[in-house]
């Protein structure tokens, strides 16, 4: 079975442009989540979602950044414009259920974004 | 606010050896707490939760302990071999299930 697929794999940006990070989590998962991992720290959520709804994006900086989840299934993370302090991993995972202590959740490989 | 701090100094043992790392946290009472390993270059893996009411958890050459007097989690390598040289990840989770992911500690276990 496919893990969570997330593209690009790698991007490289001037700061004021736009950018955005599509991922699929694994089939039958309906809970989602975008977490950002900077150097030599452990992923933040950024939001979850559960089906379509996004049930937490409290740590979503939203006059930048913007994410959808159309038909409850693949997601999109966009930012616009990118700064120079945006550079980090994005990673996308899912998991079944509600997210919750018996339902384990799967990451994807992450996608890196470099703003230059 | 919440504090999750790990060991940032990596640890650096000999293989057949225990690794053990440790993960402190304040201003939380979570009511789980999972370990994650993460690679370079990969997402976190889920290896382990435990509950607040477990004391200890195994799972192959894996433990996990929770002491929720002391606000602590040991993770334990038993008969470490080198590729278990890995970052760890420790990850309370709270009662509304959200993660709060430490630092992590790099483990590198020699041959």
């Amino acid at each position: 079975e496919a893990g969570v697929v997330q593209s690009p794999r790698y991007k490289i940006i001037e700061k004021k442009q736009p950018v955005a990070f599509w991922c699929n989590p694994i089939s039958g998962h309906n809970t989602l989540y975008w977490y950002r991992q900077n150097l030599g720290q452990g992923p933040e959520l950024l939001i979850r979602y559960e089906n379509e709804e996004a049930v937490d994006d409290s740590q979503l900086p939203k006059d930048r950044f913007s994410a959808e989840r159309l038909k409850g299934v693949d997601s999109t993370l966009k930012i616009q414009p990118a700064e120079l302090g945006d550079s980090a991993v994005y990673l996308c995972a899912s998991s079944t259920g509600t997210g919750g202590p018996g339902n384990t959740i799967y990451f994807g490989e992450g996608s890196w974004l470099t703003v230059v | 606010s919440q504090k999750i701090e790990q060991n940032s100094e990596a640890l650096n043992i000999q293989e057949g050896k225990t690794a053990t790392l440790t993960c402190n946290y304040t201003n939380y009472s979570p009511a789980y707490l999972q370990w994650y390993r993460q690679d370079p270059g990969r997402g976190p893996v889920f290896l382990l939760l435990i509950r607040e009411n477990e004391k200890e958890k195994r799972k192959e050459r894996l433990k996990v302990t929770f002491d929720t007097t002391l606000k602590q989690s040991l993770f334990h390598i038993t008969a470490s071999q080198p590729a278990d040289s890995a970052t760890y990840l420790c990850a309370p989770m709270d009662s509304s299930y959200k993660l709060i992911f430490g630092s992590g500690t790099r483990l590198l276990v020699r041959p």
